[in-house]
């Protein structure tokens, strides 16, 4: 089963505005991090916050993470084409038996 | 690009056949992961392999079984096929004890059953 969901499905903006994409999770986490795929290939990794940290900052990505409210955001700013992608969250937890738990994902694209 | 390579990128098969899919880690990594994934849907995780035991498993039946080799590849094999086990199958890899949470995926095999 699914972690959590992401919100929205679906986004659809123009290049050069802010994307925002939001992931709800249901238990307790060590990590969260946000992977992007492309065309339902494989994914990468892009960003990871600890449950200790409440934003991080990776180049255009900025993440924040709330565990009270057990929610996390991805917001990519001034978007580009080569952004669309389907963009996932995934809670972790620390140790070697851990596994990832994904979210729904949310499909951005990236409009000229 | 990851150093995961997984085989074969495409796969057809018929409805209560076995089939046996490829994955080999990053260099280094002692850890790897199956997900399936559905269309549309996010990686479900399969099961996990580090140093050659399984030490985790998500809700999959018994007859979704994997080997992890001593060179830290992997296969995933799946008996009696059936048509909703149609899905992009990825394989991650990682270092579990450098306690390094990111995991390096492959480009996934698609698997199709008919």
């Amino acid at each position: 089963s699914q972690q959590g969901e992401e919100d929205p499905q679906a986004l659809s903006i123009q290049e050069g505005e802010n994307a925002t994409m939001n992931c709800s999770y249901k238990t307790s986490i060590n990590n969260l991090q946000w992977y992007r795929q492309n065309s339902g290939r494989g994914l990468v990794h892009l960003i990871l916050i600890r449950s200790n940290e409440r934003e991080k900052h990776s180049g255009r990505l900025r993440v924040t993470l709330d565990t009270s409210k057990k929610s996390s955001s991805l917001l990519i700013t001034a978007s580009r084409a080569a952004d669309t992608a389907s963009y996932f969250c995934a809670t972790g937890i620390t140790g070697t038996a851990s596994k990832l738990t994904f979210g729904t994902g949310t499909r951005l694209q990236v409009t000229l | 690009e990851t150093g995961v390579t997984q085989s074969p990128t495409h796969l057809i098969k018929t409805r209560g056949q076995q089939v046996t899919l490829r994955c080999s880690s990053q260099s280094g990594h002692n850890t790897v992961s199956w997900y399936q994934q559905a269309l549309g849907q996010g990686p479900q995780f399969i099961f996990q392999y580090y140093r050659e035991e399984e030490n985790g498993r998500g809700n999959f039946p018994p007859r979704f079984s994997g080997l992890q080799f001593p060179n830290y590849s992997s296969e995933l094999n799946v008996n009696a096929l059936e048509l909703d086990d149609s899905a992009l199958y990825l394989c991650a890899s990682r270092d579990a004890t450098q306690a390094l949470e990111v995991a390096f995926f492959g480009q996934g095999t698609r698997l199709t059953v008919v």
